[in-house]
């Protein structure tokens, strides 16, 4: 059990444009997701944590107007990259946790995003 | 059956002693083994970064790799306190860094 779905991948897009990554859990009820951005060879950054039904919370850097994010329902937070530019080519990673919070967290697989 | 597995615990030692944390795997293809520090409420740190088999340390922590096993440790001596947060263990094919992460281990270090 405890499996997270993100989608898409991998994405390349142009210069200007929109891209959405999808984040779902398909056998739990995720009370709270997080999204993550990796840079090659460091950490995860924490950009910001979203809980159902509420507007997410972003991290200190973090420009709410360019990483839309959406906790729609207890199984699905969406990440939207607006007018995306070079700088935001980056590794993408969700995860989400259960209210019982000595449960962890599931990470999706993440998305390898490439703005041209 | 997931890539990877991992128990997420919690795991509670008492202060000093040596702690053990482990994942399996079942794609024989990974190359690249990664622990990550996480404390409540933060993004996860990189703590060892190993390719293939072999052991790595930096000081109190000891990265194992045994990949005829599909099994990686990872060792913290002298755990203090401020050991206690979720370590997770990650891994993957290629230096394309596309993850597969474990559920992470919640570790507690009683003073």
């Amino acid at each position: 059990g405890a499996v997270v779905s993100q989608h898409p991948s991998r994405v390349i897009c142009k210069s200007g444009t929109s891209v959405k990554i999808e984040c779902r859990s398909l056998d739990f009820q995720a009370t709270t997701m997080f999204w993550y951005r990796q840079f090659p060879k460091q950490s995860l950054m924490l950009m910001a944590t979203s809980n159902e039904g509420s507007k997410a919370t972003y991290e200190q850097g973090v420009e709410k107007d360019k990483f839309l994010i959406n906790h729609a329902s207890l199984t699905l937070s969406t990440l939207t990259v607006t007018s995306a530019h070079p700088e935001d080519s980056s590794f993408y990673i969700c995860s989400a946790t259960r209210s019982d919070s000595d449960y962890g967290y599931t990470f999706g697989s993440g998305t390898r995003l490439t703005v041209v | 059956q997931k890539e990877v597995e991992q128990d997420p615990g919690p795991l509670s030692v008492p202060e000093g002693a040596i702690v053990s944390l482990n994942c399996t795997y079942s794609n024989s293809a990974f190359q690249y083994f990664m622990w990550y520090r996480q404390y409540s409420r933060k993004g996860p740190e990189l703590l060892m970064y190993t390719y293939s088999s072999g052991n790595k340390e930096d000081g109190r922590f000891t990265a194992q790799v045994d990949k005829s096993s599909k099994y990686i440790s990872l060792f913290i001596r002298d755990s203090q306190p401020s050991d206690s947060a979720t370590y997770l263990c990650a891994m993957s094919q290629d230096s394309n860094y596309q993850l597969i992460w474990g559920a992470g281990t919640k570790l507690i270090i009683k003073p």
